[in-house]
């Protein structure tokens, strides 16, 4: 199994460009969940995805959009990079969305920069 | 409301020597689990140990264990016999099951080991 992948693993933006970070997951976990993180800030929940067809907010979720057509990818969109997006960005996984006992199992992270 | 607390920035501890990192969580939810990940200065998260609501004892896992006090709302994790290879940054998560089963990530705590 190669777990969670995401690409790129850096990226470098102008502001007001836009691109997708790739996430792809071969557990078949029915949830996964993107993440940006800042310096003394922790992990803040973008947006996250029950199952194929479902997505949902999180916490930040202005300026990134998602979609779920297939259980193993979750691709973020970043539709007009502004530099406040620059951050560390995982993408994670886990079982069951109806299971509170499941960790998540992360991808390696993307680090994006907006100039 | 902060859902989780991590409230030490920074922690020492000698090679050899215990170490406890401190989590405080809030929530109304009977069903939720507890988690603690690891991320070293690569930068990968790495799940370390889990504890569920219901657990009655406190987890354990090599040299991890988590003291869980649910009247208390708090869930420390412990490291002992500490290694350099532990200098890393940790995470207390919770998953409550009222809440689709969301992650919810602290601040995170530094620790570095000393030799």
């Amino acid at each position: 199994n190669a777990g969670v992948t995401q690409t790129p693993k850096f990226q470098v933006l102008k502001t007001g460009q836009s691109m997708t970070l790739q996430c792809a997951q071969d557990m078949n976990h029915e949830y996964m969940s993107w993440y940006r993180q800042d310096p003394g800030m922790g992990l803040r929940l973008i947006h996250y995805s029950v199952g194929a067809g479902i997505t949902d907010q999180g916490e930040v979720p202005n300026g990134y959009n998602v979609s779920r057509s297939t259980t193993e990818d979750f691709p973020l969109r970043l539709l007009s990079a502004a530099p406040s997006q620059t951050s560390v960005y995982f993408c994670a996984s886990s079982y069951s969305p109806s299971g509170f006992s499941y960790e998540q199992y992360f991808g390696p992270g993307t680090r994006l920069t907006v100039t | 409301a902060q859902k989780i607390t991590q409230t030490q920035p920074g922690m020492f501890v000698q090679e050899k020597e215990a170490v406890t990192l401190d989590c405080t969580y809030d929530t109304s939810d009977q069903s939720y689990g507890l988690f603690w990940y690891k991320q070293p200065s690569s930068g990968e998260m790495i799940f370390l140990i889990y504890q569920g609501s219901y657990d009655e004892q406190n987890a354990t896992e090599g040299r991890y264990s988590l003291n869980f006090q649910k009247a208390r709302k708090s869930a420390n994790l412990v490291i002992s016999a500490s290694q350099l290879g532990d200098s890393a940054m940790y995470f207390c998560a919770m998953r409550e099951r009222n809440t689709g089963n969301q992650f919810y990530f602290g601040t995170g705590t530094s620790l570095t080991v000393i030799p």
